[in-house]
Formats: C-alpha cells, sequence, structure tokens
C-alpha cells in the first residue's frame, strides 16, 4: 500500500456512457498524475497537477476531462469513450524533496470500453 | 524527446539465481535522473532503484543493484539471489531533472521466477 488509493478498481462502460475515475491520497504531495498503460506500449502520461492547477496536458483527447479540486484528489471524467481507450489508468503523486523526489503510484483503473 | 528501450519483453531466472535486465536510453540531457519500477500481478508500480545520471557509483537496494553507463546510455538492473516475489513486470524509467517528475517509461520486461 503507498498511499495512494484509486476507485473502481475495474470499470466496464459502453462508449455513450459517462463515467469518472477517483484518485485520493493523503500523503501530502502537492503534484498529481494520470498515466495510461496499454498492452505492450509504455506508460504513457496524460496529464500533471501541481498544487491544483493543471501543468501538463499531453496531447489527450477532450472526451478524457481532468479534475484536480485540491491537492489530495484527482479524477478523470470519461465520456464517448472508444473502445481503444481500454487501458489501465494509474495516478500517481510526488512530492519535492531537497535531493530527492520519488512517485507513488496507485493500483489503478481497469478500463474496458465495449 | 527521450526515449526508453527495454529489449527484453521477457525474461526467467532459477531461485536463488541472478538475473540482469536490460535498459538503453537517448536524450540530449546531461541532468536527469533513471529509475526501475516493478509491477506486480497487483499492479501497484513500485520504486526498485535510482540513479542520478551525476552521480558515477551505481546504485544498490539490497539485491538489487544497476550498472549506470552514461557515455553508452545503458542502465541495466541485476537481481541476485532471486525470490519468487521477485516475479513482476519491470519499468525502466527515464526523468529530466526540473520537469516535475514527468516519468517516460520503456515497455517493460515481464521476469517470471521459477522455484
Amino acid at each position: 500500500e503507498t498511499g495512494v488509493t484509486q476507485t473502481p478498481r475495474h470499470l466496464v462502460m459502453g462508449m455513450t456512457n459517462k463515467k469518472s475515475l477517483k484518485c485520493e491520497q493523503h500523503l501530502g504531495h502537492n503534484a498529481m498524475y494520470w498515466y495510461k498503460q496499454s498492452a505492450k506500449k509504455p506508460l504513457e502520461l496524460m496529464f500533471v497537477y501541481n498544487f491544483k492547477e493543471q501543468t501538463e496536458n499531453n496531447s489527450v483527447p477532450s472526451r478524457f476531462s481532468p479534475e484536480c479540486p485540491n491537492s489530495s484528489h484527482l479524477f478523470l471524467h470519461l465520456h464517448t469513450l472508444q473502445p481503444e481507450d481500454s487501458a489501465l489508468y494509474l495516478c500517481a503523486s510526488t512530492r519535492e524533496r531537497v535531493g530527492y523526489t520519488e512517485a507513488f503510484f496507485g493500483q489503478g483503473t481497469r478500463l474496458t470500453v465495449v | 524527446a527521450q526515449t526508453v528501450t527495454q529489449s527484453q519483453p521477457e525474461m526467467s531466472v532459477q531461485e536463488a539465481e541472478t538475473v540482469t535486465l536490460s535498459c538503453t536510453y537517448d536524450t540530449s540531457e546531461n541532468n536527469y535522473y533513471l529509475f526501475w519500477y516493478k509491477q506486480p500481478p497487483s499492479r501497484q508500480m513500485i520504486l526498485v532503484i535510482r540513479q542520478e545520471a551525476y552521480k558515477q557509483q551505481n546504485a544498490t537496494e539490497n539485491r538489487f543493484s544497476v550498472n549506470f553507463q552514461k557515455a553508452a546510455k545503458s542502465f541495466s538492473l541485476k537481481i541476485s539471489d532471486s525470490q519468487l516475489g521477485d516475479t513482476a513486470m519491470y519499468f525502466c524509467a527515464f526523468m529530466k531533472l526540473g520537469s516535475n517528475y514527468k516519468l517516460t517509461f520503456g515497455k517493460g520486461t515481464l521476469l517470471t521466477v521459477n522455484p
């Protein structure tokens, strides 16, 4: 257990559905990230939030909409997804320390789009 | 842009033996970090070991050590005295210093430790 909790663990949704993924950390971290992990591909960084402000959008389609209401919570809102969006979505958080930074990952949400 | 290449999609090793996983990377940066992450079937991505590019000494963490060759842009992971619990996907990752911990990952190597 790393202190980063993602819900749900598994999600099956139709292409016309709207759903949300949730990530929560109470580690005092100020930065949070969404990564996408597809089969046979490297993890792809999707979004970065620093102190609730989005600092990175890695050319992610608008059908993925992130939200960061505070430094402890991060959401990924999903709508009109495609089957190729099926993947493991990982959340991570970090806190900058002098000379050292480590990312803590959640266990991911396994998303299947049907 | 940085790229990370792991050329071994799968490897296996007998329990108690030593195994080395390969990683090469490409970057024009001079200041960066390299990492090995482990992802067991539970899917939790766990940091195994990290190396600062400015340090010549290879990092070690108990049974895990790296061979960092900066000029060759090579960063291999050696696991000694392999244990069944080491069975997992292993990812090599690169981070540019000051990039707000944006990681670039390789495709991973599936390591199976056999009894």
